[in-house]
C-alpha cells in the first residue's frame, strides 16, 4: 500500500521563475492538499482539491495554483518565484467523509 | 480566530515521560492532531482525538483534551532517543472546512 508521494525531492530556482511541484496521493484517496512549511514554521494551509477542483483556499496569492488529474494527483505550480517562497512544501492526502489527512516526503524548493 | 501555540522546546531524559502541550482557539473544532517530524522529512500521524473525547490511549501514546480551556496534551511514556523530534499539534477547522491549522511545533530532545 502505497504512501504519498511527491517529486522532485529538492529543487532550486531563481526569482521571476516559474516551478510545479507533483503529488500522488495514497491508495484509495481521493483528496489532496497542499501545505507550504517555512524553516522553523507549522505547515500553512495552501489549498485543497478534490473531483479536480479546488474546494478551499488559504490566504496565499494567486501566484499559487494547483491541479487534480482524473487518476487523484495533484499538481502545484507557483509563478513569479519570490525569495520568501523558499520552503518545504507538503502534499497531504485524504478520503472524503473521513477527516485524516496524511503527508508526503515533500518538496524543499529553494529560491535564490 | 485561528491560532494554535506550543512551547518551542522540551528536553528529557531517556526512558521519562514526555508532555507536550498545546493551545488553540477554535472552540467549534471537530478533531485535533499530533503529527511527528523527523529532520527533513515530512509529517507522520502518530494520533488523533475527537472533540468529544476526554482522553485517548494508544500504546506509550496517551492523548489528553481540555475542551472548557482548549488544551490539547500528547504524552509519551518512556521516552526513547528514537523520539527525538519536532511534534505538531493540529486543529481541523470549524464545520464545513478541511484545512488543518498547526501550531508551530515543539522539538523535543531526548538525551540518554
Amino acid at each position: 500500500d502505497a504512501g504519498v508521494t511527491q517529486s522532485p525531492t529538492h529543487l532550486i530556482k531563481t526569482r521571476g521563475q516559474q516551478v510545479t511541484l507533483r503529488c500522488s496521493p495514497k491508495s484509495g484517496h481521493d483528496t489532496v492538499s497542499w501545505y507550504q512549511q517555512a524553516l522553523g514554521q507549522g505547515p500553512q494551509f495552501i489549498f485543497q482539491y478534490y473531483e479536480e477542483e479546488e474546494r478551499q483556499r488559504g490566504n496565499f496569492p494567486d501566484r499559487f495554483s494547483g491541479h487534480q488529474f482524473p487518476n487523484y494527483s495533484s499538481e502545484l505550480n507557483v509563478n513569479a518565484l519570490l525569495l520568501g517562497d523558499s520552503a518545504l512544501y507538503l502534499c497531504a492526502s485524504s478520503l472524503t467523509g473521513e477527516d485524516t489527512q496524511y503527508f508526503g516526503p515533500g518538496t524543499r524548493l529553494t529560491v535564490l | 480566530g485561528e491560532d494554535v501555540e506550543q512551547s518551542l522546546f522540551l528536553s528529557v531524559r531517556e526512558g521519562d515521560s514526555s508532555v507536550i502541550n498545546c493551545t488553540y482557539t477554535d472552540s467549534s473544532s471537530t478533531y485535533l492532531y499530533w503529527y511527528k517530524q523527523e529532520p527533513g522529512a515530512g509529517l507522520q500521524l502518530l494520533t488523533y482525538i475527537f472533540s468529544n473525547m476526554d482522553m485517548k490511549q494508544d500504546q506509550r501514546l496517551t492523548v489528553l483534551l481540555n475542551k472548557k480551556d482548549k488544551h490539547l496534551s500528547l504524552r509519551i511514556a518512556d521516552t526513547q532517543t528514537g523520539d527525538s523530534a519536532i511534534y505538531f499539534c493540529a486543529e481541523l477547522g470549524a464545520l464545513n472546512t478541511d484545512k488543518l491549522i498547526f501550531g508551530t511545533g515543539t522539538r523535543l530532545q531526548v538525551f540518554p
